[in-house]
């Protein structure tokens, strides 16, 4: 069973410019996460997930920060215009359905914003 | 709003002791769930435990085993013959329960960073 996975591990990208990330939850869970976690910081929400349907957000996510996830399978956030205070690891999660409580956390991907 | 409050920054143990991390939180709800993670250096988070606040009994996963006490709001991890394999930082986490209407998310503690002697 393979677990969560995230691409890209690092990105690093100039002020001002779009970027992309990639989330491959487990295969079955239909539950979706997103979450941003700073230096000495636990994570903090952002937003979830249900198949298709995006049911929450957080105020932290701003209107530069999009999150889809098309097909209820894969996700991704698209941050726009990113800034400097963005840099910070983005950790995707799933969760199935028998035990929503219990998220999974992939390896995140590393954002660098010089 | 819940909160969960960590207040060992910084742990250490020798290897093959037990060390023993806090964490308190604070909610209104009688339904919910509790947890440790585990995250290594520069490694993803893993679930070390999980407990569901409806249970009395002590959730426990091999060397790992949490002193839940409901009405204190507290909420520790015991971890027994410390490896120098479970130096990492580790974050308490709380999860509302179905009964508490639409929430999905974790609410994390601040972590604490447990190193291990050999």
């Amino acid at each position: 069973d393979t677990g969560v996975s995230q691409d890209p591990r690092h990105k690093i990208t100039k002020r001002g410019q779009n970027v992309t990330f990639r989330c491959d939850p487990i295969s079955e869970h239909n539950r979706l996460y997103w979450y941003r976690q700073t230096l000495g910081q636990g994570p903090e929400f952002l937003t979830y997930f249900q198949n298709e349907a995006q049911l929450e957000k957080s105020r932290l996510l701003s209107d530069r920060f999009s999150a889809e996830r098309p097909k209820g399978s894969f996700s991704t956030l698209e941050i726009q215009r990113t800034e400097q205070g963005d840099s910070a690891m983005y950790l995707c999660a799933s969760s199935p359905d028998y035990r929503r409580d219990t998220q999974y956390f992939g390896p995140g991907t590393r954002l660098t914003v010089l | 709003a819940q909160t969960v409050t960590q207040s060992q920054p910084e742990m250490s143990v020798q290897e093959a002791e037990t060390v023993t991390l806090s964490c308190t939180y604070d909610t209104s709800e009688s339904d919910y769930y509790l947890f440790w993670y585990k995250q290594p250096p520069s490694r993803q988070m893993i679930l070390v435990i999980r407990q569901e606040a409806y249970k009395q009994q002590n959730a426990t996963e091999n060397r790992f085993s949490v002193n839940f006490q409901k009405a204190a709001k507290s909420f520790s991890l015991k971890i027994s013959d410390s490896q120098l394999g479970d130096a990492a930082m580790y974050f308490c986490a709380f999860y509302r329960g179905m009964s508490g209407g639409s929430n999905y998310k974790l609410t994390f503690g601040k972590g604490t960073l447990l190193t291990v002697n050999p």
